[in-house]
Protein backbone atom coordinates (compact mmCIF):
# COMPACT_ATOMS: atom_id res chain seq x y z
CA UNK A 1 0.00 0.00 0.00
CA UNK A 2 1.25 3.94 -0.68
CA UNK A 3 1.98 5.46 2.76
CA UNK A 4 0.54 9.42 2.53
CA UNK A 5 2.35 11.33 5.63
CA UNK A 6 0.95 14.52 6.37
CA UNK A 7 2.47 17.28 8.52
CA UNK A 8 1.78 19.13 10.35
CA UNK A 9 -0.94 16.95 12.38
CA UNK A 10 -2.74 20.46 13.41
CA UNK A 11 -1.51 24.07 13.52
CA UNK A 12 -3.14 26.89 15.29
CA UNK A 13 -3.12 30.26 13.19
CA UNK A 14 -4.64 33.70 12.94
CA UNK A 15 -7.20 35.29 10.27
CA UNK A 16 -5.56 36.27 7.23
CA UNK A 17 -2.29 34.12 7.49
CA UNK A 18 -0.93 32.19 4.87
CA UNK A 19 -0.81 28.20 6.09
CA UNK A 20 0.73 25.50 4.20
CA UNK A 21 0.07 21.79 4.64
CA UNK A 22 2.29 18.99 3.37
CA UNK A 23 2.33 15.40 2.05
CA UNK A 24 4.68 12.82 1.26
CA UNK A 25 3.81 9.58 -0.22
CA UNK A 26 6.56 6.83 0.01
CA UNK A 27 6.71 6.08 -3.75
CA UNK A 28 6.47 7.99 -6.65
CA UNK A 29 2.38 9.02 -7.38
CA UNK A 30 2.91 11.22 -10.29
CA UNK A 31 0.22 14.07 -9.59
CA UNK A 32 -2.34 11.61 -8.48
CA UNK A 33 -3.20 13.91 -5.18
CA UNK A 34 -6.24 15.21 -3.94
CA UNK A 35 -6.77 17.49 -0.94
CA UNK A 36 -9.85 17.23 1.27
CA UNK A 37 -11.52 19.51 4.22
CA UNK A 38 -13.97 17.84 6.58
CA UNK A 39 -15.45 20.02 9.33
CA UNK A 40 -16.91 18.58 12.67
CA UNK A 41 -19.58 16.27 11.91
CA UNK A 42 -19.75 16.80 7.75
CA UNK A 43 -18.71 14.57 4.98
CA UNK A 44 -15.29 15.48 3.35
CA UNK A 45 -15.72 17.97 0.20
CA UNK A 46 -13.05 17.47 -2.56
CA UNK A 47 -11.03 20.67 -2.94
CA UNK A 48 -8.08 19.78 -5.22
CA UNK A 49 -7.39 16.88 -7.66
CA UNK A 50 -4.27 15.89 -9.76
CA UNK A 51 -2.29 17.79 -7.40
CA UNK A 52 -3.65 21.74 -8.49
CA UNK A 53 -6.62 21.51 -9.81
CA UNK A 54 -9.13 23.68 -8.65
CA UNK A 55 -12.55 21.74 -7.82
CA UNK A 56 -15.75 23.58 -9.13
CA UNK A 57 -16.93 26.37 -6.58
CA UNK A 58 -14.24 26.00 -4.38
CA UNK A 59 -12.36 29.73 -3.20
CA UNK A 60 -9.21 30.40 -4.83
CA UNK A 61 -7.30 31.12 -1.58
CA UNK A 62 -6.96 27.21 -1.73
CA UNK A 63 -4.25 25.98 -3.93
CA UNK A 64 -2.43 22.66 -4.20
CA UNK A 65 1.19 21.96 -5.61
CA UNK A 66 3.59 19.13 -6.30
CA UNK A 67 4.58 15.71 -8.09
CA UNK A 68 6.20 12.59 -7.22
CA UNK A 69 6.52 12.06 -3.71
CA UNK A 70 6.40 15.81 -2.35
CA UNK A 71 3.16 17.95 -2.30
CA UNK A 72 1.73 21.06 -0.90
CA UNK A 73 -1.68 22.65 0.14
CA UNK A 74 -1.97 26.40 0.58
CA UNK A 75 -4.56 28.26 1.85
CA UNK A 76 -3.42 32.05 1.36
CA UNK A 77 -5.54 34.04 3.62
CA UNK A 78 -6.98 32.01 6.37
CA UNK A 79 -11.14 32.72 7.13
CA UNK A 80 -12.95 31.23 10.06
CA UNK A 81 -14.90 29.01 7.91
CA UNK A 82 -11.33 27.19 6.38
CA UNK A 83 -11.74 25.69 10.44
CA UNK A 84 -11.53 21.94 9.79
CA UNK A 85 -9.26 18.98 9.34
CA UNK A 86 -7.82 18.86 5.69
CA UNK A 87 -6.80 15.20 4.23
CA UNK A 88 -4.53 14.46 1.04
CA UNK A 89 -5.51 11.11 -0.42
CA UNK A 90 -3.32 9.67 -3.07
CA UNK A 91 -5.73 8.19 -6.53
CA UNK A 92 -2.30 6.46 -8.27
CA UNK A 93 -3.25 2.74 -7.00
CA UNK A 94 -5.19 0.59 -4.97
CA UNK A 95 -6.24 0.83 -2.19
CA UNK A 96 -6.36 4.14 -1.86
CA UNK A 97 -4.98 6.21 0.94
CA UNK A 98 -5.03 9.17 2.94
CA UNK A 99 -2.82 11.29 5.16
CA UNK A 100 -3.41 11.46 8.73
CA UNK A 101 -5.28 14.76 8.57
CA UNK A 102 -4.04 18.13 9.45
CA UNK A 103 -6.48 20.38 11.78
CA UNK A 104 -6.28 23.71 11.30
CA UNK A 105 -7.53 26.14 14.04
CA UNK A 106 -7.66 30.09 14.67
CA UNK A 107 -5.30 31.51 17.01
CA UNK B 1 -27.77 18.60 -8.72
CA UNK B 2 -25.62 15.22 -7.38
CA UNK B 3 -27.24 13.95 -4.16
CA UNK B 4 -26.37 10.88 -1.90
CA UNK B 5 -28.81 9.86 0.41
CA UNK B 6 -27.56 6.69 2.78
CA UNK B 7 -29.60 4.50 4.99
CA UNK B 8 -29.91 6.04 8.28
CA UNK B 9 -27.93 4.33 11.80
CA UNK B 10 -27.45 0.84 12.40
CA UNK B 11 -26.78 -0.62 16.06
CA UNK B 12 -25.52 -4.26 15.41
CA UNK B 13 -24.02 -6.74 17.77
CA UNK B 14 -20.62 -8.27 17.21
CA UNK B 15 -20.69 -11.27 14.37
CA UNK B 16 -23.53 -9.58 13.08
CA UNK B 17 -23.93 -8.13 8.78
CA UNK B 18 -24.87 -4.60 8.06
CA UNK B 19 -26.15 -3.09 4.97
CA UNK B 20 -25.76 0.72 4.28
CA UNK B 21 -27.46 1.93 1.58
CA UNK B 22 -26.82 5.02 -0.90
CA UNK B 23 -29.60 6.07 -2.98
CA UNK B 24 -27.96 8.62 -6.18
CA UNK B 25 -30.08 11.46 -7.66
CA UNK B 26 -28.93 14.47 -10.09
CA UNK B 27 -26.63 12.04 -12.41
CA UNK B 28 -26.52 9.71 -15.06
CA UNK B 29 -25.80 6.64 -12.29
CA UNK B 30 -24.08 3.96 -14.72
CA UNK B 31 -21.76 6.63 -15.93
CA UNK B 32 -19.73 7.16 -12.51
CA UNK B 33 -18.20 5.25 -10.04
CA UNK B 34 -18.90 4.84 -6.62
CA UNK B 35 -16.18 4.59 -3.39
CA UNK B 36 -16.82 3.60 0.02
CA UNK B 37 -14.99 4.97 2.82
CA UNK B 38 -15.21 5.16 6.42
CA UNK B 39 -14.00 6.78 9.52
CA UNK B 40 -13.81 5.98 12.79
CA UNK B 41 -14.82 7.91 15.81
CA UNK B 42 -12.11 10.72 15.87
CA UNK B 43 -10.07 8.75 13.25
CA UNK B 44 -9.32 9.66 9.72
CA UNK B 45 -10.66 8.36 6.06
CA UNK B 46 -9.90 4.88 5.38
CA UNK B 47 -10.77 3.70 1.91
CA UNK B 48 -12.88 0.04 1.79
CA UNK B 49 -13.78 -0.32 -1.70
CA UNK B 50 -15.19 0.66 -5.44
CA UNK B 51 -17.98 -0.70 -7.89
CA UNK B 52 -18.47 0.52 -11.21
CA UNK B 53 -22.61 0.54 -11.55
CA UNK B 54 -22.44 -0.16 -15.07
CA UNK B 55 -20.71 -3.26 -14.72
CA UNK B 56 -21.01 -3.91 -11.65
CA UNK B 57 -17.24 -4.83 -11.14
CA UNK B 58 -15.81 -4.32 -7.56
CA UNK B 59 -12.22 -3.55 -6.43
CA UNK B 60 -11.82 -4.05 -2.23
CA UNK B 61 -9.48 -3.18 0.02
CA UNK B 62 -7.20 -5.93 1.33
CA UNK B 63 -8.37 -5.26 4.81
CA UNK B 64 -11.84 -6.20 3.83
CA UNK B 65 -11.62 -8.78 1.65
CA UNK B 66 -13.84 -11.77 2.08
CA UNK B 67 -16.09 -9.20 4.82
CA UNK B 68 -17.65 -6.81 2.57
CA UNK B 69 -19.71 -6.99 -0.82
CA UNK B 70 -20.78 -4.00 -2.87
CA UNK B 71 -23.85 -4.27 -5.03
CA UNK B 72 -26.29 -2.08 -7.45
CA UNK B 73 -29.40 -1.86 -8.49
CA UNK B 74 -29.59 0.13 -11.53
CA UNK B 75 -33.42 0.33 -11.73
CA UNK B 76 -33.21 2.43 -8.27
CA UNK B 77 -29.95 4.02 -8.40
CA UNK B 78 -28.68 2.46 -5.76
CA UNK B 79 -25.44 1.04 -4.34
CA UNK B 80 -24.85 -1.14 -1.64
CA UNK B 81 -22.46 -1.45 1.04
CA UNK B 82 -22.49 -4.76 3.25
CA UNK B 83 -19.79 -5.16 5.69
CA UNK B 84 -20.43 -9.22 7.56
CA UNK B 85 -18.65 -10.44 10.82
CA UNK B 86 -18.82 -6.92 12.53
CA UNK B 87 -16.21 -6.16 15.66
CA UNK B 88 -15.95 -3.43 17.70
CA UNK B 89 -13.44 -1.75 15.57
CA UNK B 90 -15.89 -1.41 12.83
CA UNK B 91 -17.73 1.15 14.91
CA UNK B 92 -17.48 3.96 12.43
CA UNK B 93 -19.51 6.10 10.07
CA UNK B 94 -19.36 4.88 6.58
CA UNK B 95 -19.61 6.93 3.54
CA UNK B 96 -20.55 6.31 0.00
CA UNK B 97 -18.50 9.30 -2.59
CA UNK B 98 -19.16 9.23 -6.22
CA UNK B 99 -16.17 9.78 -8.33
CA UNK B 100 -14.91 13.35 -9.66
CA UNK B 101 -15.60 12.58 -13.64
CA UNK B 102 -15.20 9.09 -15.85
CA UNK B 103 -11.47 10.28 -16.30
CA UNK B 104 -10.64 11.11 -12.50
CA UNK B 105 -12.65 7.81 -11.50
CA UNK B 106 -10.33 7.81 -8.61
CA UNK B 107 -10.91 11.13 -7.01
CA UNK B 108 -14.18 10.68 -4.83
CA UNK B 109 -16.26 13.80 -5.22
CA UNK B 110 -19.64 13.87 -3.89
CA UNK B 111 -20.31 12.44 -0.72
CA UNK B 112 -23.10 11.12 0.88
CA UNK B 113 -24.10 12.28 4.58
CA UNK B 114 -22.67 8.99 5.97
CA UNK B 115 -24.47 6.38 7.98
CA UNK B 116 -23.06 5.60 11.49
CA UNK B 117 -22.77 1.85 11.99
CA UNK B 118 -22.07 1.23 16.00
CA UNK B 119 -21.08 -2.10 16.81
CA UNK B 120 -21.38 -3.58 20.19
CA UNK B 121 -23.10 -6.24 22.51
Amino acid sequence: DIQMTQSPSSLSASVGDRVTITCQANQDISNYLNWYQQKPGKAPELLIYDASNLETGVPSRFSGSGSGTDFSFTISSLQPEDIATYYCQQSDDFPLTFGGGTKVEIK
Amino acid sequence: QVQLVQSGAEVKKPGASVKVSCKASGYTFTSYYMHWVRQAPGQGLEWMGIINPSGDTTSYAQKFQGRVTMTRDTSTSTVYMELSSLKSEDTAVYYCARSLSRSQWLAPCHWGQGTLVTVSS
